[in-house]
């Protein structure tokens, strides 16, 4: 499966932009780039997937590098809703059909009042 | 819609026992995977659902099994549990697209 990595930890202040990177090098050229993030006590959470354009939605904005080995998590402003681990995940479809997500240990994202 | 429902919310087992975990998937979902979280650790994928067969599996032994239901919900059984299994189990369900969670089950073995 391919490898992302993350920072362990990052910390922002309420109502600043966050921007949380991720490195995927080994990237194939089937494989999307997903998003989720776990807040406290709960099931992670979907926040955004892209393949190769940028992408945006109501939660957040996702920035793929034109060599797609990086992308990042733009959160415009963060509030304290926001303070959870955010998973950035490679999935490709198999030859069944099944995309499943393969989870590293994500950055947990501290936002200060 | 209830979203991904999970039951029971907690459960205590002792080493040994088998145990069984049920999810109930988002309204229209036909898919359903399983995930095991340890804690500090991201979800391991345990194995996906589709058509009541199971279609993909992840690096789990035998002792973790499942099944589907015509009305797409699904069970974890976990036989001959060992300390190493106390987790929180969470249930994914989805229709071609992204992945929705639900609360998961805490087993605590003992």
């Amino acid at each position: 499966d391919a490898k992302t990595t993350q920072p362990n930890s990052m910390e922002s202040n309420e109502e600043e932009p966050v921007h949380l990177p991720c490195n995927h090098s080994t990237i194939s050229g089937t494989d999307y780039i997903h998003w989720y993030r776990q807040l406290p006590s709960q099931g992670p959470e979907y926040v955004i997937h892209g393949l190769t354009s940028n992408v945006n939605n109501r939660m957040a904005s996702l920035a793929i590098a034109e060599d797609r080995k990086s992308s990042t998590l733009i959160l415009h402003r963060a509030t304290l809703r926001d303070a959870a681990v955010y998973y950035c995940i490679l999935s490709r479809a198999d030859q069944t059909g099944a995309n499943n997500l393969f989870f590293g240990t994500g950055t947990r994202l501290t936002v200060i009042p | 819609d209830a979203g991904v429902t999970q039951s029971p919310t907690h459960l205590i087992k002792t080493r040994g026992q088998q145990v069984t975990l049920r999810c109930s998937p988002k309204s229209g979902h036909d898919t359903v995977s399983w995930y095991q979280q340890a804690l500090g650790q991201g979800p391991q994928f345990i194995f996906q659902y589709y058509e009541e067969e199971e279609r993909q599996r992840g690096n789990f032994p035998d002792r973790f099994s499942g099944h589907q239901f015509p009305n797409y919900s699904s069970e974890l059984n976990v036989n001959a549990l060992l300390l190493g299994d106390s987790a929180l189990y969470l249930c994914a369900s989805s229709f071609e697209g992204e992945q929705y969670f639900g609360p998961g089950t805490r087993l605590t073995v003992t």
